[in-house]
Protein backbone atom coordinates (compact mmCIF):
# COMPACT_ATOMS: atom_id res chain seq x y z
CA UNK A 1 0.00 0.00 0.00
CA UNK A 2 1.19 3.54 -1.12
CA UNK A 3 1.46 5.99 1.66
CA UNK A 4 3.05 9.43 2.40
CA UNK A 5 3.80 9.82 6.15
CA UNK A 6 4.74 13.32 7.04
CA UNK A 7 6.18 15.37 10.26
CA UNK A 8 5.02 16.37 12.88
CA UNK A 9 3.39 20.11 14.09
CA UNK A 10 5.91 22.84 14.23
CA UNK A 11 5.77 26.28 15.65
CA UNK A 12 8.37 28.95 14.18
CA UNK A 13 8.75 32.71 15.43
CA UNK A 14 8.25 35.16 12.21
CA UNK A 15 11.79 35.41 10.31
CA UNK A 16 12.39 31.63 11.06
CA UNK A 17 12.76 28.58 8.57
CA UNK A 18 10.76 24.88 8.30
CA UNK A 19 11.46 22.48 6.91
CA UNK A 20 8.78 19.40 6.19
CA UNK A 21 9.73 15.80 5.31
CA UNK A 22 7.82 13.97 3.71
CA UNK A 23 8.05 9.70 3.40
CA UNK A 24 7.20 7.63 1.33
CA UNK A 25 6.82 3.80 1.37
CA UNK A 26 5.17 0.92 -1.21
CA UNK A 27 7.05 2.77 -3.91
CA UNK A 28 10.56 4.14 -4.87
CA UNK A 29 10.80 8.00 -5.18
CA UNK A 30 12.80 7.46 -8.34
CA UNK A 31 9.64 6.58 -10.65
CA UNK A 32 7.68 9.57 -9.19
CA UNK A 33 7.32 13.51 -8.95
CA UNK A 34 6.08 14.97 -5.37
CA UNK A 35 4.03 18.18 -5.09
CA UNK A 36 3.60 20.57 -2.26
CA UNK A 37 0.29 22.08 -1.31
CA UNK A 38 -0.43 24.28 1.33
CA UNK A 39 -3.98 25.46 3.28
CA UNK A 40 -4.40 28.13 5.51
CA UNK A 41 -6.82 27.68 8.75
CA UNK A 42 -10.40 27.87 6.82
CA UNK A 43 -8.80 28.58 3.14
CA UNK A 44 -8.65 27.15 0.17
CA UNK A 45 -5.92 24.52 -1.72
CA UNK A 46 -2.82 26.96 -2.69
CA UNK A 47 0.27 24.67 -5.28
CA UNK A 48 3.62 25.29 -3.92
CA UNK A 49 5.56 23.48 -6.06
CA UNK A 50 6.82 19.91 -7.44
CA UNK A 51 9.97 18.14 -7.01
CA UNK A 52 10.83 14.78 -9.97
CA UNK A 53 11.98 12.27 -7.82
CA UNK A 54 14.16 11.01 -10.31
CA UNK A 55 16.38 14.01 -10.98
CA UNK A 56 15.76 16.57 -8.42
CA UNK A 57 14.48 18.93 -11.06
CA UNK A 58 11.72 21.44 -9.63
CA UNK A 59 9.30 23.65 -10.71
CA UNK A 60 8.48 26.27 -7.72
CA UNK A 61 5.45 28.54 -7.89
CA UNK A 62 6.02 31.82 -8.62
CA UNK A 63 4.82 33.11 -5.48
CA UNK A 64 7.46 31.03 -2.96
CA UNK A 65 10.47 31.72 -5.65
CA UNK A 66 13.70 32.42 -3.56
CA UNK A 67 12.09 31.17 -0.33
CA UNK A 68 11.29 27.97 -0.60
CA UNK A 69 13.56 24.64 -1.76
CA UNK A 70 12.18 21.02 -1.68
CA UNK A 71 15.23 18.21 -2.70
CA UNK A 72 14.63 14.16 -1.61
CA UNK A 73 16.72 11.82 -0.19
CA UNK A 74 16.44 8.16 -2.26
CA UNK A 75 18.04 6.43 0.26
CA UNK A 76 15.00 7.01 3.00
CA UNK A 77 12.87 7.74 0.35
CA UNK A 78 11.74 10.72 1.72
CA UNK A 79 10.77 14.05 0.34
CA UNK A 80 11.88 17.52 2.06
CA UNK A 81 10.13 20.99 2.01
CA UNK A 82 12.35 24.23 2.90
CA UNK A 83 10.13 27.33 3.95
CA UNK A 84 12.34 29.90 4.80
CA UNK A 85 11.74 34.01 6.35
CA UNK A 86 8.35 33.10 7.84
CA UNK A 87 5.55 34.93 8.27
CA UNK A 88 2.35 34.74 10.16
CA UNK A 89 0.38 34.30 7.21
CA UNK A 90 2.56 31.18 6.36
CA UNK A 91 0.33 29.77 8.91
CA UNK A 92 -1.18 26.65 7.22
CA UNK A 93 -1.36 22.74 6.76
CA UNK A 94 1.37 21.68 4.76
CA UNK A 95 0.36 18.27 2.32
CA UNK A 96 2.82 16.71 0.14
CA UNK A 97 1.21 14.45 -2.59
CA UNK A 98 2.44 12.22 -5.19
CA UNK A 99 1.66 13.28 -8.64
CA UNK A 100 1.92 17.04 -10.43
CA UNK A 101 3.91 15.43 -13.78
CA UNK A 102 2.17 17.56 -16.57
CA UNK A 103 1.96 14.84 -19.17
CA UNK A 104 2.80 12.37 -16.74
CA UNK A 105 1.09 11.12 -13.21
CA UNK A 106 -0.79 14.55 -13.11
CA UNK A 107 -3.26 13.82 -10.31
CA UNK A 108 -2.10 14.33 -6.79
CA UNK A 109 -2.52 10.99 -5.34
CA UNK A 110 -1.87 9.70 -2.65
CA UNK A 111 -2.02 12.80 -0.15
CA UNK A 112 0.36 12.89 3.42
CA UNK A 113 -1.50 13.53 6.63
CA UNK A 114 -0.41 16.98 6.60
CA UNK A 115 1.54 18.96 8.70
CA UNK A 116 0.76 21.77 10.87
CA UNK A 117 3.10 25.22 10.72
CA UNK A 118 2.17 27.57 13.10
CA UNK A 119 3.99 31.34 12.36
CA UNK A 120 3.82 33.08 15.98
CA UNK A 121 5.91 35.46 17.75
CA UNK B 1 -11.14 37.44 -11.80
CA UNK B 2 -9.40 34.28 -10.85
CA UNK B 3 -8.69 31.84 -13.31
CA UNK B 4 -10.81 29.34 -11.42
CA UNK B 5 -13.98 30.60 -10.19
CA UNK B 6 -15.94 27.89 -7.64
CA UNK B 7 -19.59 28.92 -5.63
CA UNK B 8 -18.79 28.67 -2.16
CA UNK B 9 -21.42 26.57 -1.31
CA UNK B 10 -24.17 24.26 -2.19
CA UNK B 11 -26.73 22.20 -0.35
CA UNK B 12 -28.89 19.19 -1.80
CA UNK B 13 -30.70 16.43 -0.22
CA UNK B 14 -29.43 12.46 0.25
CA UNK B 15 -30.44 10.67 -3.00
CA UNK B 16 -30.80 13.39 -5.27
CA UNK B 17 -28.02 14.70 -7.86
CA UNK B 18 -25.59 17.90 -7.01
CA UNK B 19 -23.53 19.76 -9.82
CA UNK B 20 -20.55 21.31 -8.72
CA UNK B 21 -18.84 23.47 -11.16
CA UNK B 22 -15.91 25.18 -11.76
CA UNK B 23 -16.02 28.05 -14.36
CA UNK B 24 -12.57 29.35 -16.24
CA UNK B 25 -11.46 32.56 -16.27
CA UNK B 26 -13.32 33.80 -19.82
CA UNK B 27 -9.74 34.56 -21.41
CA UNK B 28 -9.26 30.28 -21.18
CA UNK B 29 -11.25 27.70 -22.94
CA UNK B 30 -12.39 24.81 -21.00
CA UNK B 31 -12.30 22.77 -23.89
CA UNK B 32 -7.88 23.00 -23.89
CA UNK B 33 -7.82 21.47 -20.50
CA UNK B 34 -8.22 18.50 -17.92
CA UNK B 35 -9.75 19.25 -14.90
CA UNK B 36 -8.54 17.74 -12.06
CA UNK B 37 -11.28 17.09 -8.97
CA UNK B 38 -10.51 16.74 -5.42
CA UNK B 39 -12.80 15.63 -2.02
CA UNK B 40 -11.85 17.25 1.37
CA UNK B 41 -13.98 16.12 4.36
CA UNK B 42 -13.07 18.05 7.66
CA UNK B 43 -9.84 17.21 9.09
CA UNK B 44 -8.93 14.94 6.09
CA UNK B 45 -6.13 15.65 3.56
CA UNK B 46 -7.97 15.95 -0.20
CA UNK B 47 -8.57 12.84 -2.03
CA UNK B 48 -8.34 12.55 -5.75
CA UNK B 49 -11.64 12.00 -7.10
CA UNK B 50 -11.20 12.29 -11.36
CA UNK B 51 -9.69 13.67 -14.01
CA UNK B 52 -11.74 15.19 -17.19
CA UNK B 53 -11.47 16.50 -20.33
CA UNK B 54 -13.56 14.86 -22.87
CA UNK B 55 -15.57 11.61 -22.72
CA UNK B 56 -12.56 9.55 -24.57
CA UNK B 57 -10.18 11.66 -21.77
CA UNK B 58 -11.14 10.78 -18.37
CA UNK B 59 -9.69 8.99 -15.94
CA UNK B 60 -10.92 7.89 -12.24
CA UNK B 61 -8.79 7.69 -9.18
CA UNK B 62 -8.37 4.39 -7.40
CA UNK B 63 -10.40 5.05 -4.51
CA UNK B 64 -12.64 7.15 -5.40
CA UNK B 65 -16.52 6.35 -5.27
CA UNK B 66 -18.40 5.04 -8.26
CA UNK B 67 -21.30 8.10 -7.96
CA UNK B 68 -18.79 10.74 -9.19
CA UNK B 69 -18.43 11.91 -13.30
CA UNK B 70 -17.08 14.71 -14.52
CA UNK B 71 -18.25 16.75 -17.59
CA UNK B 72 -18.10 20.44 -19.37
CA UNK B 73 -20.12 22.88 -20.29
CA UNK B 74 -18.45 24.76 -22.99
CA UNK B 75 -21.09 27.83 -23.07
CA UNK B 76 -20.44 28.57 -19.21
CA UNK B 77 -17.01 27.66 -20.05
CA UNK B 78 -17.00 25.46 -16.57
CA UNK B 79 -16.24 22.34 -15.91
CA UNK B 80 -18.46 20.22 -13.87
CA UNK B 81 -18.49 17.42 -11.16
CA UNK B 82 -21.71 15.29 -10.98
CA UNK B 83 -22.42 13.58 -8.00
CA UNK B 84 -25.41 10.99 -8.46
CA UNK B 85 -27.27 9.56 -5.37
CA UNK B 86 -26.29 11.91 -3.02
CA UNK B 87 -24.84 10.06 0.49
CA UNK B 88 -23.95 11.88 3.80
CA UNK B 89 -20.67 11.21 3.72
CA UNK B 90 -20.45 12.81 0.37
CA UNK B 91 -20.46 16.33 2.73
CA UNK B 92 -17.57 17.90 2.14
CA UNK B 93 -15.49 20.21 0.19
CA UNK B 94 -14.37 19.84 -3.56
CA UNK B 95 -11.89 21.60 -5.00
CA UNK B 96 -10.95 21.55 -9.03
CA UNK B 97 -7.52 22.17 -10.49
CA UNK B 98 -6.03 23.12 -13.92
CA UNK B 99 -2.80 23.37 -15.37
CA UNK B 100 -2.20 26.59 -16.56
CA UNK B 101 0.68 29.02 -17.62
CA UNK B 102 3.21 26.81 -15.84
CA UNK B 103 1.95 26.53 -12.26
CA UNK B 104 -1.12 24.14 -10.83
CA UNK B 105 -3.94 26.22 -10.14
CA UNK B 106 -7.01 25.04 -7.89
CA UNK B 107 -10.62 26.93 -7.52
CA UNK B 108 -11.69 28.18 -4.36
CA UNK B 109 -13.64 25.05 -3.28
CA UNK B 110 -17.24 24.47 -2.62
CA UNK B 111 -18.47 23.16 0.63
CA UNK B 112 -21.63 20.68 -0.22
CA UNK B 113 -23.80 20.32 2.13
CA UNK B 114 -26.47 17.11 2.47
CA UNK B 115 -29.39 17.63 4.38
Amino acid sequence: QTQLVQSGPEVKKPGASVKVSCKASGYTLSSKGFTWVRQAPGQGLEWMGWISGSNGNTNYAQKFQGRVTMTTDTSTSTVYMELRSLRSDDTAVYYCARGGVVGGTAWLDPWGQGTLVTVSS
Amino acid sequence: QAVLTQPSSLSASPGASASLTCTLHSGINVASYRIYWYQQRPGSPPQYLLRYKSDSDTQHGSGAPGHFSGSKDASANAGILLISGLQSEDEADYYCMIWHNGAWVFGGGTKLTVL
